[in-house]
């Protein structure tokens, strides 16, 4: 059974840049939720996306934003790249929402902003 | 506000010697807590979901414990490819996703 995709693993990109994540979940999964991970903050989560619709969000500025498609699959979007945005990017899937049950990490993506 | 505090931050064991780390949170209507353990540079892998009070779960050397306060996971004779980022994370009532304690760093040395 495979497990969360996540592409690209890594990435680098200048300040001022927007950059675009994708996350395919376990197969069967419906629920996608994005965390942000850094080694001073920890993992914080981003927003959450169940059935096409954004269930809830973090408290993280608008230029980050997502989307999930009909085939469960997200992407998320940063805009207007600054250098904290540097971080490992984790996306979770899990079967259904509200999650009662385990969520699933990808490997992440490493965003590095220059 | 859910809170999230894991202890020790870090831990250097010896191969063999038995320990415990400590997840407590401060939740509004625990609906579960997780632990996960993570490896450098890649993501969470799931390890426990623990849902009640006096629910214990156990998988190899690792098993976890769960009170109303705080949960533990106890590593027994641990090898040195036990370490890792112990993660825990409990989900609350609220819609916010999950929690994350910041982790202990555990290295178990040969």
């Amino acid at each position: 059974k495979a497990g969360v995709t996540q592409t690209p693993r890594y990435l680098i990109k200048t300040r001022g840049q927007q950059v675009t994540l994708s996350c395919s979940p376990i197969s069967g999964h419906r629920s996608v939720s994005w965390y942000q991970q850094t080694p001073g903050q920890g993992l914080q989560f981003l927003f959450e996306y169940f059935s096409e619709t954004q269930r809830n969000k973090g408290n993280f500025p608008g230029r980050f934003s997502g989307r999930q498609f009909s085939n469960s699959r997200s992407e998320m979007n940063v805009s207007t790249l600054e250098l904290g945005d540097s971080a490992l990017y984790l996306c979770a899937s899990a079967k259904g929402w509200p999650m009662n049950t385990e969520a699933f990490f990808g490997q992440g993506t490493r965003l590095t902003v220059v | 506000e859910d809170q999230v505090t894991q202890s020790p931050e870090a831990l250097r064991l010896q191969e063999g010697e038995s320990s415990s780390l400590n997840c407590s949170y401060t939740v509004s209507g625990l609906r579960g807590l997780f632990w996960y353990r993570q490896d450098p540079g890649k993501g969470p892998e799931f390890l426990f979901t623990l849902y009640s009070a006096g629910e214990e779960k156990e998988k190899e050397r690792l098993k976890a414990t769960l009170t109303k306060k705080e949960s533990f996971l106890h590593i027994t004779a641990p090898k040195p490819e036990d370490s890792a980022t112990y993660l825990c994370a409990p989900l609350g009532g609220g819609a916010d996703g999950l929690t994350f304690g910041k982790g202990t760093h555990l290295i178990i040395q040969p």
